[in-house]
């Protein structure tokens, strides 16, 4: 497999401009999450889903963040319109999910770095 | 609120020395806790996961050690290279709030001088 995969690895766009950050998990995994990593604050969880189905998104920081999954192979993360502290390094991971609901290890993408000018 | 800690936030040790990092966390309510690795510009990658039930996990020259009751974690890493030179990050998955939602430390950056 080629493990979680998102596009694209750079993104500079200046401020106002919308931004879509893309994600495929691995194949049969069945979470995916999106997180955002930057110097002050560490690594944030923004949004997870389960089965394509958004299940917790309280740490999308405002409106302006939205995320969506319309298949199992493919997630996206918005921002609109973007601003200059939204630059940070965004991740997505994935997860399968066991049998007995025991959380189990999360595989994360190589990730996107964004800059907001 | 679960919060966990990393100490220190950078270690620069000789090539061939033992290591050990720590990790701390402030609510015992886990299901588990992984070990990341994370090279300058890339993703994390998974090290190690230590159900709540259990004490230890081994692989390779590195040993993760677990003490909910004290909240506390530590990864040993046995005579390290140059190699291993990284951030180090731990993760819990509480109990409370959803096991998914994974609660980071900022990590510890280790630099393996040769």
């Amino acid at each position: 497999d080629a493990g979680v995969i998102q596009s694209p690895r750079h993104e500079v766009t200046e401020m106002g401009q919308e931004v879509t950050l893309r994600c495929k998990p691995i194949s049969g995994h069945d979470y995916l999450f999106w997180y955002r990593q930057t110097m002050m604050r560490g690594l944030e969880l923004l949004i997870y889903f389960n089965n394509n189905v958004p299940i917790d998104d309280s740490g999308m920081p405002e409106d302006r963040f939205s995320a969506k999954m319309p298949n199992a192979s493919f997630s996206t993360l918005k921002i609109q319109p973007s601003e200059p502290r939204d630059s940070a390094v965004y991740f997505c991971a994935s997860s399968p999910l066991t049998g007995t609901g025991v959380f189990n290890e999360q595989f994360f993408g190589p990730g996107t770095r964004l800059t907001v000018l | 609120k679960q919060e966990v800690t990393q100490i220190p936030a950078a270690l620069s040790v000789p090539e061939g020395e033992n290591l050990v990092l720590n990790c701390s966390f402030t609510d015992s309510a886990i299901y588990n806790l992984q070990w990341f690795r994370q090279d300058p510009g890339k993703g994390l990658t998974s090290l190690l996961l230590i159900q709540s039930s259990q004490r230890e996990q081994t692989s390779g020259r590195l040993n993760a050690s677990l003490d909910k009751s004290s909240g506390r974690s530590t990864l040993y890493i046995a005579a390290s290279q140059p190699g291993d030179s990284a951030t180090y990050l731990c993760a819990v998955a509480p109990t409370q709030g959803g096991s998914e939602k994974l609660v980071f430390g900022k990590g510890t950056k280790l630099t393996v001088n040769p």
